[in-house]
């Protein structure tokens, strides 16, 4: 079975450009979950999606948007990119079930803004 | 979700037991505790969960006293390959995907 996969996995922006990443989850999974790692922050949880509606937030600004297809495939939006949004991007995807809820990453989208 | 607490580093001969500790203290009846790890410039690998008895896999066994106030993640035959940041997660039952992840413990692992 396929894994989860990420694309672009190398980006390079400036600021004030927007960024769209995407992600496929493992065939089956319906939860989309979306992370960034900063070496300063750590790995902070972004949004989750299940069933192409969002399940549940974190703590980061409006131009941080997300959507999920039918297909369950996601996307992820940042607009107006600033310095600080340069930050190793991942995709987690698992079944949505309640409790075992294991989560399956992506390699991740490196995203840099000059 | 409860917080965790784990040494930031340990170094581990390779062919020998890894141990790796995380104090929950505050974890709640309703509260898993998840052990994933990162290799370098890699996604988070899950490795392992459970809520109040000892589980193992192929990957690992993770040990909870009994009070589920701490656990201990153990590779029994550590490898280079084991090298990397190792994440002690608690999660609630009936919550949605949301992974809170701490700083983890870097484990090297040496010849």
């Amino acid at each position: 079975k396929a894994g989860v996969t990420q694309t672009p996995r190398y980006l390079i922006k400036t600021r004030g450009q927007q960024v769209t990443l995407s992600c496929s989850p493992i065939s089956g999974h319906r939860s989309v979950s979306w992370y960034q790692q900063t070496p300063g922050q750590g790995l902070q949880f972004l949004f989750e999606y299940f069933s192409e509606t969002q399940r549940n937030k974190g703590n980061f600004p409006g131009r941080f948007s997300g959507r999920q297809f039918s297909n369950s495939r996601s996307e992820m939006n940042v607009s107006t990119l600033e310095l600080g949004d340069s930050a190793l991007y991942l995709c987690a995807s698992s079944l949505g079930t309640i409790p075992d809820n294991e989560q399956f990453f992506g390699p991740g989208t490196r995203l840099t803004v000059l | 979700d409860a917080k965790t607490t784990q040494p930031p580093s340990m170094d581990c001969a390779e062919g020998r037991a890894a141990n790796l500790p995380c104090n929950h203290s505050t974890i709640s009846g309703n509260e898993y505790v998840y052990w994933y790890r990162q290799i370098h410039s890699q996604g988070p690998q899950y490795i392992i969960h459970g809520l109040k008895n000892n589980e193992t896999n192929e990957m690992a066994s993770l040990i909870i006293t009994e009070d589920r106030k701490s656990s201990t993640l153990i590779l029994p035959h550590a490898t280079l390959r084991d090298t990397a940041v190792y994440y002690c997660i608690v999660r609630a039952i009936g919550t949605a995907s949301k992974l809170t992840f701490g700083t983890g413990t870097r484990l090297q692992v040496t010849l």
